[in-house]
């Protein structure tokens, strides 16, 4: 069973639209990360958050973290097919314990 | 500055083969950790060092074995793979309260 759990699992989108992919949990986290991860590269870290109702902004990318800290959402604005790949989060519950989410695969199209 | 690297990129197993994954970084990181990566499943904490000379157990350390050789350097062994091993392999390492980066991964399918 997986800690985190993201939704949803598959997402096809048009150039243009906006989007939001969900991470939620039941357990409180100290810390949540949110990593895109390209076909065949390891995955790279896009923000971390860290405060509970705390929002970051990265460009058209849009991050938050519930009050309670067990969930996040990062939502997308006018998506670009450079956005494609694999999003990931992940709970730091101690300092060096990561908990990945399932993972959602979107899909941009031109 | 190469950062992560891992070896071997792919590798093609019988069942009961055994192999090492080897690992290292050259940022001066003091904490890495290997992970496995499923469809469907994100990724999945194997083991992790926080330092030279430890190593605990992550989410599904079952049929492994890890080794911090040095500060630069930790390797995953499969004694005896088995096809549920078949996964893409990945290391990280990171300083305290900084980022984690991630190696490009090996791919290993076990027959």
């Amino acid at each position: 069973t997986q800690l985190l759990e993201q939704s949803p699992q598959f997402l096809s989108i048009q150039e243009g639209e906006n989007l939001t992919v969900y991470c939620n949990s039941s357990s409180v986290f100290s810390s949540l990360q949110w990593y895109r991860q390209e076909p065949g590269e390891g995955p790279v870290l896009l923000v971390t958050v860290v405060t509970g109702g705390e929002v970051k902004k990265l460009k058209r990318l849009t991050f938050q973290f519930g009050d309670a800290r067990k969930d996040s959402s990062l939502h997308i604005t006018a998506a670009q097919p450079g956005d494609t790949g694999l999003y990931l989060c992940a709970g730091v519950r101690t300092g060096n314990q990561f908990y990945f989410g399932t993972g959602t695969s979107l899909t941009v199209i031109p | 500055n190469a950062g992560v690297t891992q070896t071997p990129k792919f590798q093609v197993l019988k069942t009961g083969q055994s192999m090492t994954l080897q690992c290292a970084q050259d940022m001066n990181h003091n904490s890495m950790y290997w992970y496995r990566q499923d469809p469907g499943m994100g990724l999945r904490l194997i083991y992790y060092s926080a330092s030279e000379g430890t190593t605990d157990k992550g989410e599904v350390p079952n049929g492994y074995n890890v080794s911090r050789l040095n500060k630069r350097e930790f390797s995953l062994r499969l004694e005896s793979a088995a096809p549920s091993q078949t996964s893409v392999y990945f290391c990280a390492s990171k300083k305290i309260q900084e980022t984690q980066y991630f190696g490009p991964g090996t791919r290993l399918l076990v027959l």
